[in-house]
């Protein structure tokens, strides 16, 4: 079965800090991979996601995530925060018929 | 612009209620979801549909119905609210890409149940 763990419910960064979210997977087969962030009080947004055209993928507002096989990880990362990032952030893998298998979420803290 | 709407964002309810909670997408997406979002155990899959009266149980169907009699729109259903069905429901409507697709949400509805 596919599964997904976030390492830490809550990260907090300074600003202009680095900022790496981490998300380990399981899957027996060669996954699909995805990040959504969602802003206070909104709905959930895709931020990047993996398909195996390259290991390194860039997202939305300057994140990015780099898919290791021999890890069975997908982290995120950004070299600035900004206040602006204070969100919640889900790693997820794909399923059957299209279903995403969600981790628990990381809150991201921003601190001045 | 891409558009999935849930008519209600706060709702409080009483224990034995029956509760409509209604999502519209305007991008003619055949599949659709409901999650339901809570802290600490991410989002859970309760119902999702692929086509226009079709649906199918997720991880968590007990004590909820779905009903898409439209293609956009896709309503769940709480037939005897309960305490523990307090939580946010999250509606969204997959754009396919290939073998992956992208999901896009509702801002999404926050029950109460008292």
């Amino acid at each position: 079965a596919q599964s997904v763990t976030q390492l830490g419910s809550h990260v907090s960064v300074s600003e202009g800090a680095l900022v790496l979210l981490r998300c380990n997977y399981s899957s027996s087969v060669p996954p699909y991979l995805f990040w959504y962030v969602q802003y206070p009080n909104q709905g959930l947004q895709l931020l990047l996601k993996y398909t195996s055209a390259a290991t390194l993928v860039k997202g939305i507002n300057g994140f990015e995530a780099e898919f290791k096989k021999s890890e069975t990880s997908f982290h995120l990362t950004k070299p600035s925060a900004h206040m602006s990032d204070a969100a919640e952030y889900f790693c997820a893998v794909k399923g059957g018929n299209y279903q995403l298998i969600w981790g628990a979420g990381t809150k991201l803290i921003i601190k001045p | 612009d891409v558009k999935v709407t849930q008519s209600s964002r706060y709702l409080v309810k009483r224990t034995g209620e029956k509760v409509f909670l209604e999502c519209v997408q305007d991008m003619d997406h055949e599949n659709m979801f409901w999650y339901r979002q809570d802290p600490g155990l991410g989002l859970r899959l309760i119902y999702f549909s692929y086509d226009v009266k079709m649906k199918e149980k997720g991880d968590i169907p007990e004590g909820y119905s779905v009903s898409r009699e439209k293609k956009e729109r896709f309503s769940l259903i709480l037939e005897s609210a309960s305490t523990n069905q307090t939580s946010m429901y999250l509606c969204a409507s997959l754009r396919p890409v290939a073998n992956t697709g992208e999901l896009f949400f509702g801002e999404g509805s926050r029950l109460t149940v008292l």
